[in-house]
């Protein structure tokens, strides 16, 4: 089956740094590839996506790199505020969508 | 973004009994629709996929008789909990696609409760 992670690993950034949250995926055929942040008891909310065919792709304050050599995929977020705080999850798409294992992000003030 | 609507938010159920819970895509067509099972501070693990009109299609050791999925039209799917049990206590989540290598948008969740 697919790679799918238990237990969160946790990030702790100062408010005003910059984050970078990684995800390895298992599927070398996978082509499409998604940023999803997760609050308490909600539901993943939609950041950034990238295709296979981009390595790079920027929004506002977000940054995600796609390495398809190594099946490694990142979200990079600047100048990190309070209310970035909250469980981050690749999903990358193989017929169907997959979920990495998450990273908790820890916002200090 | 599209947005997908999922009822009940929660839900607390007696040993067993059957819940269900609703998926809606609101304003677009989902050909397909996904169902997470969530457990705390843990990922997503997908379920099961199903497919306007056809049958769900189950992950490896998702029981299909337990967790019956029903994806009668492009805006709704459903998923039943059958005989709930204690251990089926947890956060179930539904995602809806608009054609494959679409996004896939996300319900808010569905906190389910057996007691």
């Amino acid at each position: 089956g697919e790679s799918v992670g238990l237990h969160l690993p946790t990030l702790s950034v100062q408010e005003g740094d910059n984050s970078i949250i990684n995800c390895a995926y298992s599927n070398s055929a996978s082509d499409y590839f998604i940023w999803y942040k997760q609050e308490s008891g909600k539901g993943p909310q939609f950041i950034i996506d990238i295709r296979s065919n981009m390595d790079k792709r920027q929004g506002q304050r977000v940054t995600v790199l796609l390495n398809k050599t190594v099946k490694h995929l990142s979200l990079q977020i600047a100048a990190t505020q309070p209310g970035d705080s909250a469980v981050y999850f690749c999903a990358y798409n193989f017929n169907k969508f997959y979920f990495g294992s998450g990273t908790k992000l820890n916002v200090k003030p | 973004g599209a947005v997908v609507s999922q009822h009940p938010s929660w839900v607390i159920c007696k040993s067993g009994t059957s819940v269900k819970i609703e998926c809606r895509s609101l304003d677009f067509q989902a050909t397909t629709m996904f169902w997470y099972r969530q457990f705390p501070k843990q990922s997503l693990m997908l379920m099961a996929t199903s497919n306007e009109g056809s049958k769900a299609t189950y992950e490896q050791g998702v029981e299909k008789d337990k967790f019956l999925i029903n994806h009668a039209s492009l805006t709704l799917s459903t998923l039943t909990v059958t005989s709930a049990h204690p251990e089926d206590s947890s956060f179930y989540i539904c995602s809806a696609q608009q054609g494959s290598g679409a996004e896939a948008f996300f319900g808010q969740g569905t906190r389910l409760t057996v007691v």
